[in-house]
């Protein structure tokens, strides 16, 4: 079965750059949620998408900023990064209105230097 | 907002023996509950979900049980095998649309002794 997609799997920028990840759900599915994962912690919520539109908001720094296309796929653009900005970038998808579960892409690793 | 606290923190049984994780929450008005598996570097892996209506569910050798009274669920392995190894987080969250955020617990790092 497809799965989510996400790109790149390996990022490393110097502080002050800028990087793109990118999410490409589940064929179908129509919620977006991105999370940020700290060595040896739990993902934080960042930001969700239902339907091209934000539905909720997280810890997500204002230098941060993300959005849904037409295709359901989503991109999170950071800025400015920071050397703690260094994590996993997970993106989950969900089905939709009526669906609970959430299932994770591979995740992107930024590493800021 | 809600809060999820998970115990214990580390967790080494022996093969074959059965492995218990426990969460609270503090938001009644959640009523989704996930548990994730997570290797080294990568993604959390659904293993099983228990809705608010049910009070328990069983997959094979995993199992959730869920006390709404004492917002707590709990998380049962039985007949433990080496590739259980792994951190498991359970979460929680709502269904109602705008809040279907995972809060997640900190994490139960599972080491199966062979």
């Amino acid at each position: 079965a497809a799965g989510v997609i996400q790109s790149p799997r390996h990022l490393i920028k110097e502080k002050r750059e800028t990087a793109t990840l990118k999410c490409y759900p589940i064929p179908r599915h129509d919620t977006v949620y991105w999370y940020q994962q700290g060595p040896g912690q739990d993902p934080q919520f960042l930001i969700s998408f239902y339907e091209k539109m934000q539905s909720d908001k997280g810890s997500i720094p204002d230098r941060f900023s993300a959005q849904q296309f037409s295709d359901y796929h989503s991109e999170l653009n950071m800025s400015s990064l920071e050397l703690g900005d260094s994590a996993l970038y997970f993106c989950a998808s969900r089905a939709g209105t009526g669906y609970y579960e959430q299932y994770f892409g591979p995740g992107t690793r930024l590493t800021v230097t | 907002g809600e809060n999820v606290e998970q115990h214990p923190s580390t967790l080494s049984v022996q093969e074959g023996d059965s492995a218990v994780i426990k969460c609270t929450y503090s938001d009644s008005a959640s009523n989704y509950f996930p548990w994730y598996k997570q290797e080294l570097g990568k993604r959390p892996q659904l293993i099983i979900d228990i809705r608010s209506n049910v009070g328990e569910k069983k997959d094979q050798r995993i199992a959730v049980t869920l006390n709404k009274t004492a917002k707590h669920f709990s998380l049962h392995i039985t007949e433990t095998q080496p590739e259980d190894s792994a951190v498991y987080f359970c979460a929680a969250s709502k269904s109602d649309f705008g809040n279907e955020k995972l809060t997640f617990g900190t994490g139960t790092r599972l080491t199966i002794i062979p």
